[in-house]
């Protein structure tokens, strides 16, 4: 049973380029969050998708945004990137009717931005 | 801002129990206790969660006061693969948004 995978796995753009992560969930999990992890710190909260639906966001800007497909699978997507940006991207998935916050995360796509 | 206040860093000897405490003193009655890990590089790793009893599973042990204000995980005996950021998380049932503090460094020497 793979757990939950994320590509590519590095990724470098320079400034004011747009990107898009991609995630896959745990087998039978339907919601998938984001997380972003600067250097040296714990992971911030993007946003959850449950249902093709974005349904809670962190404090994050517009510049931020998401998808969710019908096999649950996610895309982050980033606009005019930043140098700030530069950080390690987290998906993470959970059963819907589970423990709610026992949640599965990916190894993470580690973006760079130059 | 995090619900949860963690030491930054801590050494265990390898073979020994680890203690790692919490302090979580604004908890609600309806808020779990959760711990997860993160060995470097990697993504966060779910260990254990409790609400106001005393839980054990296979990766570690929760101890939690009555009080619900604090916790303390333990890896009854550490192994230098436990060296890891271990995060200390409280989360309603509403559940899906983790937030994460700086978490304890744990450093286990041989």
């Amino acid at each position: 049973d793979a757990g939950v995978t994320q590509s590519p796995t590095h990724l470098i753009k320079t400034r004011g380029q747009q990107v898009t992560l991609r995630c896959s969930p745990k087998s039978g999990h339907d919601t998938v969050s984001w997380y972003q992890q600067a250097l040296g710190q714990g992971p911030q909260f993007i946003f959850q998708y449950y249902e093709e639906e974005e349904r809670q966001r962190g404090n994050f800007p517009d510049r931020f945004s998401g998808h969710q497909f019908p096999n649950y699978s996610s895309e982050l997507n980033v606009n005019a990137l930043l140098l700030g940006d530069s950080a390690l991207y987290l998906c993470a998935s959970r059963p819907t009717s589970g423990i709610l916050d026992t949640q599965y995360f990916g190894p993470g796509t580690r973006l760079t931005v130059l | 801002d995090a619900k949860t206040t963690q030491p930054p860093s801590m050494d265990c000897a390898e073979g020994r129990a680890a203690n790692l405490p919490c302090n979580h003193s604004t908890i609600s009655g309806n808020e779990y206790v959760y711990w997860y890990r993160q060995i470097h590089s990697q993504g966060p790793q779910y260990i254990i969660h409790g609400l106001k009893n005393n839980e054990t599973n296979e990766m570690a042990s929760l101890i939690i006061t009555e009080d619900r204000k604090s916790s303390t995980l333990i890896l009854p005996h550490a192994t230098l693969r436990d060296t890891a950021v271990y995060y200390c998380i409280v989360s309603g049932r509403e559940g899906g948004k983790l937030i994460f503090g700086q978490g304890t460094e744990l450093s286990v020497k041989p």
